[in-house]
């Protein structure tokens, strides 16, 4: 079985400094990771996602996240935060189970940019 | 090209009443999913449908939940005897274009239908 685990439902950052939002993930095959970004009264935007090769992965909007598999965590990272960062953003990840595709996503982390 | 589309955006129905909700999917894609967002929560699965495959229900809450799709078209989400615990966001996405099954495709999500129970 595949699981996500995002640590902290909450995150606070000032206007410039780093976002930095947890993703660990469960997974029995090589998993294919993603994060994605909810603003207000929307559905999900994919911000960027991991297969396969370079374990750096760049998205829009400035993020990033690193893929480790030694430490299991697929971490979103920005280096300066915008005021229009503030969202909440899901760690998902998709395997397969039984012939079916399966993606699970984490609980979500809620950013608040401080100006 | 067009997203993924559902509706109504928001309904109020009384406890008790039957609601279908509605989503259109991104032309072409075979994946259909239904998850459900409840206030300050995480994205539960309720079902998946991948072509003429047999649905995966295992998410469905209870037998008051039921979804059908026809073809790689529209689905509809119908809840009978709406409790107040049904009340969240129901959100849909589609994904995988073409006919192979491809589990890296990242999903397109609709807006969602805020569904409230008085």
């Amino acid at each position: 079985a595949q699981s996500v685990t995002q640590l902290g439902s909450h995150v606070s950052v000032s206007e410039g400094a780093l976002v930095l939002l947890r993703c660990n993930y469960s997974s029995s095959v090589p998993p294919y990771l993603f994060w994605y970004v909810q603003y207000p009264n929307q559905g999900l935007q994919l911000l960027l996602k991991y297969t396969t090769g370079a374990t750096l992965v760049k998205g829009i909007n400035g993020f990033e996240a690193e893929f480790k598999k030694s430490e299991t965590s697929f971490h979103l990272t920005k280096p300066s935060a915008h005021m229009s960062d503030a969202a909440e953003y899901f760690c998902a990840v998709s395997g397969y189970s039984g012939g079916y595709q399966k993606v699970t996503f984490g609980t979500g982390t809620k950013l608040q940019v401080i100006p | 090209g067009a997203g993924v589309s559902q509706s109504p955006s928001n309904k109020v129905t009384e406890k008790g009443k039957d609601v279908e909700l509605r989503c259109d999917p991104i032309s072409g894609h075979t994946a259909l999913y239904w998850y459900r967002q409840r206030l300050g929560q995480g994205l539960e699965f309720l079902i998946y449908f991948q072509g003429n495959s047999a649905p995966d229900k295992s998410g469905l809450p209870s037998d008051r939940f039921s979804a059908e799709r026809t073809g790689e078209s529209v689905s509809t989400l119908t809840i009978q005897r709406t409790q107040q615990e049904d009340s969240a966001v129901y959100l849909c996405a589609s994904s995988s274009p073409g006919q192979l099954i491809s589990y890296n495709s990242p999903l397109h999500f609709g807006n969602g239908t805020r569904l409230t129970v008085t």
